[in-house]
């Protein structure tokens, strides 16, 4: 029930095309939900995150959809660029009172942006 | 832009040894975490660490690991004998709240684990 599931696995796309990665989860008291975006040789860095009060979330070229009653949500990116080749994790988190406080990553999804 | 920074970047050891892995926080930041991640596979939670002691840990954080904030900066991971198994990049990252509020943790390069 702690589990997040990610797919796909991996994604190539060309420049200016839309990348999607879409996100399941079980637990119900997850309640925020961040994507975060991994380099080779780096760490995880967030990139966008949403609560489940609203249905998306836009930040230049970066969306959150979240259907609550589905329990799932995706990632689009617009006009992808060879910049944003990357491995993508969505994570989710309950709300403070569930009294966790670690992050439950999905598997993660590397993404390629051909020129 | 501050950074969590950790050291040392990898490490090989032999199986049975004792390992610690150090890590120095965002400056005002007052949660910790220990996050690892095996070759290829997810990111996994290990340990959090709020006004000295441990909040929370996993099932993978067991008697061999232990954590640590010597001072005032460092915040470090010992495993007691390492195993095959913990081959692995071990993250540090620090909050600056708990993570449920912002969900934004921020993670260092990594520490990269090798036993032999």
């Amino acid at each position: 029930q702690q589990q997040v599931k990610q797919s796909p696995q991996s994604l190539i796309v060309q420049k200016g095309g839309i990348s999607i990665i879409n996100c399941a989860y079980e637990n119900t008291a997850f309640d925020y939900f961040p994507w975060y975006q991994q380099f080779p040789g780096k760490g995880p860095a967030l990139l966008i995150a949403i609560r489940p009060d609203v249905s998306e979330k836009k930040e230049g070229r970066f969306t959150i959809s979240f259907n609550k009653s589905a329990k799932q949500f995706s990632l689009h990116i617009m006009d992808s660029q060879p910049g944003d080749s990357a491995t993508y994790f969505c994570a989710a988190i309950p709300y403070s009172g569930a009294g966790s406080y670690q992050l439950t990553f999905g598997k993660g999804t590397k993404l390629s942006v051909i020129p | 832009e501050p950074e969590v920074t950790q050291t040392p970047s990898h490490q090989v050891t032999q199986m049975g040894q004792e390992v610690i892995l150090r890590c120095v926080p965002i400056s005002n930041h007052l949660y910790f975490y220990w996050y690892r991640q095996i070759l290829g596979q997810k990111v996994e939670f290990l340990v959090s660490f709020y006004n000295n002691e441990i909040s929370e840990k996993s099932e993978i954080f067991d008697d061999q690991f232990s954590v640590e904030r010597p001072d005032g900066s460092n915040f470090t991971l010992k495993i007691r004998s390492t195993k095959l198994e913990d081959s692995a990049m071990y993250f540090c990252a620090s909050s600056e709240g708990p993570a449920a509020n912002t969900g934004e943790l921020f993670f260092g390069e990594g520490s990269r684990l090798t036993v032999l």
